[in-house]
């Protein structure tokens, strides 16, 4: 039982380049969130998947998209690479809210991203 | 103001102190309260859980919340070197499906 499966662990960017970060989970989850942690401003949400089919923006939409493939699996893509989306990427998922349990999410080891 | 506030730190106790850290939330929907660890370079796990008001301990970790003043607490006795990490308090968005974190407070237990 691996959890929250997050690829790649690295990633090294020019500016203007794409890239796609994969997620996977196996605890079979229906929610599956995107977050970019930086130095002060805690975990943002990017977007979230409340269910196999959906998907919507969260607090930092603008420069990425995301895909959700099946229920394991949500992807992430920035379509062009700016340098200030250097940060670290975090992959999470959760049973389905409003559940209590629904509030409490896992989450992946992180992706850390840098564009220059 | 931020739906949930916390006093990002950094704290250094000895080794054995009681470490309080704390956190603020503004709106009283979802009385549900979660503490997540994050250790250096790794993802957050979740801690504690708990509900409305009152205290839940679970060994050496007690989280507290006063619903009157808005005021959530996490309590860490005879603290250890190992329980250096940031510690981030959470509850659930008032629209009812996210969930908001605090900033997180970076915890160094000295040995």
């Amino acid at each position: 039982n691996a959890g929250v499966t997050q690829t790649p662990k690295f990633q090294v960017l020019k500016t203007g380049q794409s890239m796609t970060l994969q997620c996977a989970q196996d605890m079979n989850h229906n929610s599956m969130y995107w977050y970019r942690q930086d130095p002060g401003m805690g975990l943002r949400l990017i977007y979230y998947s409340a269910s196999e089919g959906t998907t919507d923006k969260g607090e930092v939409p603008n420069g990425y998209n995301v895909s959700r493939l099946n229920k394991r699996e949500f992807s992430l893509r920035l379509e062009s690479a700016a340098p200030s989306q250097t940060s670290v990427y975090f992959c999470a998922s959760s049973e389905a809210p409003p559940t209590s349990r629904g509030y409490e999410q896992y989450f992946g080891p992180g992706t850390r991203l840098t564009v220059t | 103001q931020k739906e949930v506030e916390q006093d990002p730190g950094p704290l250094s106790v000895p080794e054995g102190a009681i470490v309080s850290l704390n956190c603020t939330y503004s709106n009283s929907a979802f009385q549900y309260f979660m503490w997540y660890r994050q250790y250096s370079r790794k993802g957050p796990e979740l801690l504690m859980y708990t509900y409305s008001s009152g205290n839940k301990e679970d060994g050496r970790f007690t989280a507290q919340v006063d619903k009157s003043s808005k005021y959530i607490s996490l309590f860490i006795r005879d603290s250890q070197p190992s329980d250096s990490a940031t510690y981030l308090c959470a509850k659930p968005h008032t629209g009812g499906f996210k969930t908001i974190f605090g900033a997180g407070t970076r915890l160094f237990v000295k040995a």
